[in-house]
C-alpha cells in the first residue's frame, strides 16, 4: 500500500480482555517497529522485526505483550489480560532497510483505552 | 544511555511569528529525525539529518554535531502548523529514541 496502515484506529477494552492490534507496513519494507505512546509522552520502543525475525523485544513491558510477523509483512501486537496502564496509542513504523538511517514511515496508530 | 531532550514542552505563538524548537541528545547519534504529530493522527516524518541543514517549505532543520544539538524552525507560522513536534535520535541500534515532544499552538 501507499503507507503504513493500522487497525483498528480506536479500541476500547474491558480490563482483563485480550486485544490484537494490526499493522500493515509498506510493501517490501524490511524493518517493522512497534512503539507505545502514553498521553503527553513521546513514543517508547516496544519491539522490532527484520522481515519475520523479531530481533529486539526489549521494550515489551510484560509477558502479557506479544508480537509476531509470521510472513515478514503484516504484524500483530497482542496484549493479554489488558490493564488500565496499557491505555496508550500504539504506533507502528516501517523502514525499507535494516538500518534506520533510511527513514521511517509511521502509521496513524491505534488508540487503546482500557476501562 | 541514549537520551533525547526537547524544549520547550509547550509553545504558543501568534500567527506569523518565527518558531524555534530545540533538541539535545547524548553521544553516538547516527541521525536525528524531526517528526510532526497532529491530534488523533499518526506521525509524519519531516526531516532526517546527520549534519548541516535541511529546508522544506517554511520548515528548516539544523544540527550541530559538536554541540549535540538540533533545532527545528518554522518561518511565517500559521495555525495549521499547530501540532506536536518530536525529535528522535537514531543511535545505530535500529530503533529510534524519542523526545517527549513540543506542543505548538499558533493563534490566528
Amino acid at each position: 500500500g501507499a503507507g503504513v496502515s493500522q487497525s483498528p484506529r480506536y479500541k476500547v477494552a474491558k480490563r482483563g480482555q485480550d486485544v490484537a492490534l494490526r499493522c500493515d507496513p509498506i510493501s517490501g519494507h524490511v524493518s517493522l517497529f512497534w512503539y507505545q505512546q502514553a498521553l503527553g509522552q513521546g513514543p517508547e520502543f516496544l519491539t522490532y522485526f527484520q522481515n519475520e525475525a523479531q530481533l529486539d523485544k526489549s521494550g515489551l513491558p510484560s509477558d502479557r505483550f506479544f508480537a509476531e510477523r509470521p510472513e515478514g509483512s503484516v504484524s500483530t501486537l497482542k496484549i493479554q489480560r489488558t490493564q488500565q496502564e496499557d491505555s496508550a496509542v500504539y504506533l507502528c513504523a516501517s523502514s525499507p532497510a535494516p538500518q534506520g538511517n533510511y527513514g521511517y514511515t509511521f502509521g496513524s496508530g491505534t488508540r487503546l483505552t482500557v476501562v | 544511555k541514549n537520551e533525547v531532550e526537547q524544549s520547550p514542552q509547550n509553545l504558543t505563538a501568534q500567527e506569523g511569528e518565527f518558531i524555534t524548537i530545540n533538541c539535545s541528545y547524548s553521544v553516538g547519534i547516527s541521525a536525528l529525525h524531526w517528526l510532526q504529530q497532529h491530534p488523533g493522527g499518526g506521525i509524519v516524518s519531516l526531516f532526517m539529518l546527520s549534519s548541516g541543514k535541511k529546508k522544506h517549505g517554511r520548515l528548516i532543520a539544523t544540527i550541530n554535531i559538536q554541540e549535540k544539538h538540533s533545532s527545528l524552525h518554522i518561518t511565517a507560522s500559521h495555525p495549521r502548523d499547530s501540532a506536536v513536534y518530536i525529535c528522535a535520535g537514531y543511535f545505530g541500534n535500529e530503533k529510534l529514541t524519542f523526545g517527549t515532544g513540543t506542543r505548538l499552538t499558533i493563534i490566528p
